[in-house]
């Protein structure tokens, strides 16, 4: 099993749509999350950072659940601009690597 | 510019041939990654430096692969005997430590490499 599993999508949706994204990750013992977004030929930059009670920045929801060992990422009222690959990263505390997904490609069409 | 730079952007060379890769990473950022990303598929960690200790090396790491961080500012890595299979972008990436884990890690724009 990948430590980091994403569905690669493509996810095509069209413009102001809502839009979801899970990320699985296989060792209990992960601590920090994090969602890249990483456009066409470009370097991944952060998205966001995920916390336990979930959070909020703009169109961006993250949510964080332990039990189950998953992140997710909600786009809201999507725009054309948000079209890219989007990351899940992982990282375990002691060992402080942090592990990507394979991403999952959004197209955001007019 | 006082982000990650990564040098050379591109490299050709033939297969057999050896390469270095260079990762300047943010100043005040004691770890530094090296990821290895090929078409449609995420960046695949190789190795972790904090300050100049390589803590953790993956298995997807050859012994023809080395990276070294000798004073804890920039690294390098260095491919032996290069293959086609080593074709892919080299991404080197930056963080600080943060309470509970790790803080945003800065990429550089990588180096391409092509091994014909």
């Amino acid at each position: 099993r990948k430590e980091v599993e994403q569905d690669p999508g493509p996810f095509n949706v069209p413009e102001g749509a809502t839009v979801a994204f899970n990320c699985t990750y296989s060792n209990s013992a992960s601590q920090s999350f994090f969602w890249y977004r990483q456009d066409c030929r470009k370097e991944p930059k952060l998205l966001m950072s995920v916390y336990s009670s979930g959070n909020e920045d703009g169109r961006f929801t993250a949510q964080l659940n332990r039990a189950s060992q998953y992140i997710s990422l909600l786009i809201r009222d999507s725009k054309l601009s948000d079209s890219a690959t989007y990351l899940c990263v992982v990282n375990m505390f002691n060992n402080n690597d942090m592990r990507f997904g394979a991403g999952t490609r959004l197209t955001v069409k007019p | 510019d006082t982000g990650v730079s990564q040098d050379p952007r591109h490299k050709i060379t033939k297969r057999g041939q050896n390469v270095t890769f260079r990762c300047d990473p943010i100043s005040e950022h004691n770890r530094l990654y090296w990821y290895r990303q090929t078409l449609g598929q995420g960046p695949e960690f190789l190795t972790y430096f904090q300050n100049e200790a390589q803590l953790e090396k993956s298995r997807l790491l050859s012994d023809r692969f080395s990276a070294e961080r000798p004073k804890g500012s920039f690294s390098t890595l260095e491919i032996q005997r290069t293959e086609q299979g080593d074709s892919a972008m080299y991404l080197c990436a930056s963080s600080r430590p943060g309470l509970g884990g790790n803080t945003e890690a800065f990429f550089g724009q990588g180096t391409r490499l092509t091994v014909v």
